[in-house]
């Protein structure tokens, strides 16, 4: 677990402002995602990328902006942050073998004022 | 889309007691159905999972099963005891890499 990291942890910033919250591992994982957990919806994808240079959206994919420039890292960005974005936010990787089996960082706490 | 529908929200059992909880699948495609346990501040960490082609597998004290023709997938948890207290989460691979959760169960194991 300590192969993919999230900072920063915690995060106020205030509505309107661009947020950056970034991901790395060192796993050499193929595949990574962004998920944000909310109460009463469990973890719901965002975006996820294959391999550097190419992006998906997931299922709630509105007001983020991804990128993957090296296969290690994967930040998302909130261009102008709204209180609903408020949430915890959990970066994933897995190995292209087992593209399935998902490991997940620490988690990003935000709090959207 | 892929809609993961889990059931209970909430269950509590004794020490020793089993612990079930299910959860169902919209997408006749789906074909991977893992298992994260949550505990309280922690990220979520897979337990067991279980591919199409397989109906049941265990891992000690804990097993999946899943009925394709229903649609519908379990987690039991047998001999329960309390650091087995957590959220417990289902998930349904949908259209490949898109992965959908279930919202959640709150497992309490009484000592």
């Amino acid at each position: 677990d300590a192969g993919i990291t999230q900072s920063p942890r915690y995060k106020i910033t205030e509505t309107g402002r661009q947020v950056t919250l970034m991901c790395h591992q060192t796993w050499s994982h193929s595949y990574m995602f962004w998920y944000r957990q909310d109460l009463g919806h469990g973890l719901r994808l965002i975006y996820y990328s294959a391999a550097a240079d190419i992006t998906d959206k997931g299922e709630v994919p509105d007001g983020y902006v991804v990128s993957r420039s090296k296969t290690e890292n994967f930040p998302l960005t909130l261009e102008s942050a709204t209180r609903s974005q408020t949430s915890v936010y959990f970066c994933a990787s897995s190995d292209q073998g087992t593209k399935e089996t998902q490991y997940f960082g620490p988690g990003t706490r935000l709090l959207v004022l | 889309g892929e809609n993961v529908e889990q059931h209970p929200s909430t269950l509590s059992v004794q020490e020793g007691d089993s612990a079930v909880i299910k959860c169902t699948y919209s997408d006749s495609a789906s074909n991977y159905f893992p298992w994260y346990k949550q505990e309280l501040g922690k990220r979520p960490q897979l337990i067991i999972d279980i591919r199409s082609n397989v109906g049941e597998k265990k891992d000690q004290r804990i097993a999946v099963t899943l009925n394709k023709t229903a649609k519908h997938f379990s987690l039991h948890i047998t001999e329960t005891q309390p650091e087995d207290s957590a959220v417990y989460f289902c998930a349904a691979i949908y259209n490949n890499n898109d992965m959908r959760f279930g919202a959640g169960t709150r497992l309490t194991v009484k000592p």
